[in-house]
C-alpha cells in the first residue's frame, strides 16, 4: 500500500524561505512529483525527482532520499502568489496513476 | 495548443441520480486519468484510459465508470450518487502512460459536483 505524510498547513513571510517535507512508504517507487494547486484551480507540475539529491529550478528546489522515503520542496524568496497547496506524489512507472498526499496549504504573509 | 478542458464546471445533483462528466485531452495526448478531490484532501486516483482501454483503477466502486473515445476525449459516469461523492473531479491527460517530458500530468480545471 501507500502511505504519504506531509504537514497540513504552514505559514511563512514574504521574501523568506520555506521547506515542505514529505515522507512516504510505497511499493513500485519510480520517482516523486510535486504539484502546486491554487485554491479553485487545477494542480500544476512543479518537479519530478527520480534520483537522490537536489533538483533546482529557479526559486523552487526539490530533494529526494529514496533510502529514507523522504522528500522536500524548498521555496526561496517567497512571494504572495506562492500561497497555495503543495501536493507530494510518489509515482510508479505509470505516472498517470499517482497517489497524492493530502497536500500542504502554505500561506504567505506580508 | 489547447489544454485539458472539462465540462460542466459546476453541477448539483440529488442522491440517487446519475452524472456524466466530460474531458477533452490536450492535443497529442492519448492517455487520460481521472481523480476525485474532496475538500481539503489530495486528488484520489479513480482510473486511467489509454487508447480507449481502461488501464488501471483505484479503490472506487463499480458505479464509477468511464469511457475514452477515438479522439481520446473521455467521460466519467457515476451512478446512484451518494452525498460523499460531492467533490472536485479532475481529468489529467498525458502523451502516454509515462506522462509528459518530465513525467508530468496536465490537469483540467475540474468539475465540481455537489450532491444534495
Amino acid at each position: 500500500g501507500q502511505n504519504i505524510d506531509q504537514p497540513t498547513e504552514m505559514t511563512a513571510t514574504e521574501g523568506a524561505i520555506v521547506q515542505i517535507n514529505c515522507t512516504y512508504q510505497t511499493s513500485g517507487f519510480n520517482g516523486l512529483f510535486w504539484y502546486q494547486q491554487h485554491a479553485g484551480e487545477a494542480p500544476t507540475f512543479l518537479s519530478y525527482n527520480v534520483l537522490d539529491g537536489l533538483e533546482e529550478k529557479g526559486r523552487f528546489s526539490s530533494f529526494l532520499s529514496r533510502s529514507k522515503g523522504y522528500s522536500y520542496l524548498l521555496l526561496k524568496e517567497l512571494q504572495m502568489k506562492d500561497s497555495a497547496s503543495y501536493l507530494c506524489a510518489p509515482g510508479g512507472g505509470n505516472t498517470g496513476k499517482l497517489i497524492f498526499g493530502q497536500g500542504t496549504t502554505l500561506q504567505v504573509k506580508p | 495548443e489547447t489544454g485539458v478542458t472539462q465540462s460542466p464546471t459546476h453541477l448539483i445533483k440529488t442522491r440517487g441520480q446519475q452524472v456524466t462528466l466530460r474531458c477533452s485531452s490536450q492535443s497529442g495526448h492519448n492517455t487520460v486519468s481521472w481523480y476525485q478531490q474532496a475538500l481539503g484532501q489530495g486528488p484520489q486516483f479513480i482510473f486511467q484510459y489509454y487508447r480507449e482501454e481502461e488501464n488501471g483503477r483505484g479503490n472506487f466502486p463499480p458505479r464509477f465508470s468511464g469511457l475514452q473515445f477515438p479522439n481520446y476525449s473521455s467521460e466519467l459516469n457515476v451512478n446512484a450518487l451518494e452525498l460523499d461523492d460531492s467533490a472536485l473531479y479532475l481529468c489529467a491527460s498525458s502523451p502516454g502512460m509515462r506522462g509528459g517530458p518530465s513525467g508530468e500530468l496536465f490537469f483540467g480545471e475540474g468539475s465540481r459536483l455537489t450532491v444534495l
